[in-house]
């Protein structure tokens, strides 16, 4: 079975300072891995995915992740952050085969505040 | 592309209706669709895969006889609460994916619906 643990439920940071979203997984077989954001009352929105390559994975609005194998995670960074990133950040995993279902973390708030 | 609707965006029934929320992908065929449920302040929980043509897969501990899903066709899945209650109140969110050789590129990769708010008083 895939898990993906999240530890921060809440990331308060300023307005322009950088930011790390910590991300671990843990699965006996090779998985895909996702960073989603979702804005209250919406959907999740694809940030970043990691299928294979380059480790180092850059998304949407300014945001990378990299994957570490070794560690098993898939931390989620932006150098800057703007009043605009505030929402909740969830990071998934999926399996490499037919099913693609997506095992979620818990979720990270990242609260920007000026 | 890739667009995933949901509609109603909110609704709120009396306990004991049934309730029917539709997923809709509107630029790309869905191979298959995935119904979420989200409570306050909680991750996304799986309840279940839908296959058009075939029949849902429930995850363990939903109620397949309480959450009817159909996948009719390859735009269109439906989610239907039958009997609901208060306890049933929460943020429902399909997904939908594509597949074959147009797929291929995304692979394992989802597209999500804005998501229904239902409210059972």
């Amino acid at each position: 079975a895939q898990s993906v643990t999240q530890l921060d439920s809440q990331v308060p940071v300023f307005e322009e300072a950088p930011v790390e979203l910590r991300c671990n997984y843990s699965s006996s077989v090779s998985v895909y891995l996702f960073w989603y954001v979702q804005y209250p009352n919406q959907g999740l929105q694809l940030l970043l995915k990691y299928l294979s390559g380059s480790t180092l994975v850059k998304g949407i609005n300014g945001f990378e992740a990299e994957f570490n194998k070794s560690q098993t995670s898939f931390h989620l960074r932006k150098p800057s952050v703007h009043i605009s990133d505030t929402a909740e950040y969830f990071c998934a995993v999926s399996r490499m085969d037919s099913s693609y279902k997506l095992i979620f973390g818990s979720g990270t708030r990242l609260l920007v505040r000026p | 592309g890739a667009v995933v609707s949901q509609h109603p965006s909110r609704v709120i029934c009396k306990s004991g209706t049934s309730v029917k929320i539709e997923c809709r992908s509107l630029d790309f065929q869905a191979t298959t669709m995935f119904w979420y449920r989200q409570f306050p302040k909680q991750s996304l929980m799986l309840m279940a895969t839908s296959n058009e043509g075939s029949k849902a897969t429930y995850e363990q501990g939903v109620e397949k006889d309480k959450f009817l899903i159909n996948h009719a066709s390859l735009t269109l899945s439906t989610l239907t609460v039958t009997s609901a209650h208060p306890e049933d109140s929460s943020f429902y969110i399909c997904s939908a994916r594509t597949g074959g050789l147009a797929g291929a590129a995304l692979l394992g990769e989802q597209y999500f619906g804005p998501g229904t708010r239902l409210t059972v008083t």
